[in-house]
């Protein structure tokens, strides 16, 4: 139990254009989600909480108009870069909160998207 | 904000060995402190967690202590093997929500 998807795991784009990543919770509804980015041998930095049906919380830094997120419901949620250009090729990542009593401080992850801008 | 270290940065072991990693956080108020280990091109994966009402956790080969008052805890692994070889994250939770810290990580290689 407990999986997490993302779709696509890797995905090219051009400078300027917008690129969508999904994330979902499979077997599993999900409240809340979050969203890390990782470089290259770095750790995982949150970027934002995303809750079902409210808009999403970010981190310090990040810039909420050029990472669009939506979660839309209790499975999905969207990770949307717009405009995007060669510093924001990374590893992005999603995770979602357990909703159980007993698992409700875990995060799943997912299996990441490896961003390229070219 | 709050500053989660690892140490070391890198450790090498032989096969059979035992390998410690130290997370230490300046959150006081963290109240759940779970590690994660993350292969090549992947996501992190939940390897043991433990909460701040428990000193020590045991699965199988692998254990987390926790110090509460100096603020650190650690993951032992016992008689590594080379599938132990990867990246390794604690990920202290912040007080007062859900979100996670994730620390600077420690690469291990278990050498056959």
């Amino acid at each position: 139990g407990a999986v997490v998807s993302q779709h696509p795991s890797w995905v090219i784009c051009k400078s300027g254009t917008s690129v969508k990543i999904e994330c979902r919770s499979l077997d599993f509804q999900a409240t809340t989600m979050f969203w890390y980015r990782q470089f290259p041998k770095q750790s995982l930095m949150l970027m934002a909480t995303s809750n079902e049906g409210s808009k999403a919380t970010y981190e310090q830094g990040v810039e909420k108009d050029k990472f669009l997120i939506n979660h839309a419901s209790l499975t999905l949620s969207t990770l949307t870069v717009t405009s995007a250009h060669p510093e924001d090729s990374s590893f992005y990542i999603c995770s979602a909160r357990g909703t159980s009593k007993t698992a409700r401080y875990e995060q799943y992850f997912g299996p990441g998207t490896r961003l390229t801008v070219t | 904000g709050e500053n989660v270290e690892q140490h070391p940065s890198t450790l090498s072991v032989q096969e059979g060995d035992s390998a410690v990693i130290k997370c230490t956080y300046s959150d006081s108020a963290s109240n759940y402190f779970p590690w994660y280990k993350q292969e090549l091109g992947k996501g992190p994966q939940l390897i043991i967690d433990i909460r701040s009402n428990v000193g020590e956790k045991k699965d199988q080969r692998i254990a987390v202590t926790l110090n509460k008052t100096a603020k650190h805890f650690s993951l032992h692994i016992t008689e590594t093997q080379p599938e132990d070889s990867a990246v390794y994250f604690c990920a202290p939770k912040t007080s007062g929500t859900y979100k996670y810290i994730f620390g600077t990580g420690t690469r291990l290689k278990v050498l056959a």
